[in-house]
């Protein structure tokens, strides 16, 4: 099983700043099968970026992801007062689904 | 309007059973695998189980293997997960989520609200 990091627990920032989130794999996620959630209290997540750089549908452009291999991003160009949330990573390659645990962005 | 909505949680004794049911509108159902996750209190996400659009293949994550089961209605456009020999570390939200594709291979772009199963005597 892949096994998902996410750094850091806890992120805290200004609205205006730039949030950068990571996710490391325990081995190679294939063909980038690595996808974004954002989840806010009390709400199912929501779906940000799959194939670990496409945007969903709807999502503003300041959610940006990259990466390959083991190591993957998501950025937030300039946080909004909406996007104060907890961010999750999930891998889906071979039939085999992980989560990491999570990193919450809270406000400074 | 695209649409999950669950239902068919509430309280159940260890050891026993419950069946959760998550309704889908707004598109075609019988098009896309579909996922069930869940989200114990103040936890974090994880995977329970998968099926295919037409229901002929199964996934489950290991510690609910034999335990549940998932499965669909393509003629009433439902999911279902039948929970057994359930235990006090399935509490959690259960959510039901769309995958991207017909096979389960991508992401999961549409989630319903979710129901809470509590496991108590």
């Amino acid at each position: 099983e892949i096994v998902l990091t996410q750094s850091p627990g806890t992120l805290s920032l200004s609205p205006g700043e730039r949030a950068t989130l990571s996710c490391r794999a325990s081995q190679s996620v294939s063909s980038s099968y690595l996808a974004w959630y954002q989840q806010k209290p009390g709400q199912a997540p929501r779906l940000l970026i799959y194939g670990a750089s496409s945007r969903a549908t709807g999502i503003p452009d300041r959610f940006s992801g990259s990466g390959s291999g083991t190591d993957f991003t998501l950025t937030i160009s300039r946080l909004e007062p909406e996007d104060f949330a907890v961010y999750y990573c999930q891998q889906y390659g071979s039939f085999r689904w992980t989560f990491g645990q999570g990193t919450k962005v809270e406000i400074k | 309007e695209v649409q999950l909505v669950e239902s068919g949680g509430g309280l159940v004794q260890p050891g026993g059973s419950l069946r959760l049911s998550c309704a889908a509108s707004g598109f075609t159902f019988s098009s896309y695998a579909m996922h069930w996750v869940r989200q114990a209190p103040g936890k974090g996400l994880e995977y329970v189980s998968a099926i295919s659009s037409n229901g002929g293949s199964t996934y489950y994550a290991n510690s609910v293997k034999g335990r549940f089961t998932i499965s669909r209605d393509n003629s009433k456009n439902t999911l279902y997960l039948q929970m057994g020999s359930l235990r006090a570390e399935d509490m959690a939200v259960y959510y039901c989520a769309r995958d991207r594709t017909g096979y389960p291979l991508d992401a999961f772009d549409i989630w319903g609200q979710g129901t809470m199963v509590t496991v108590s005597s």
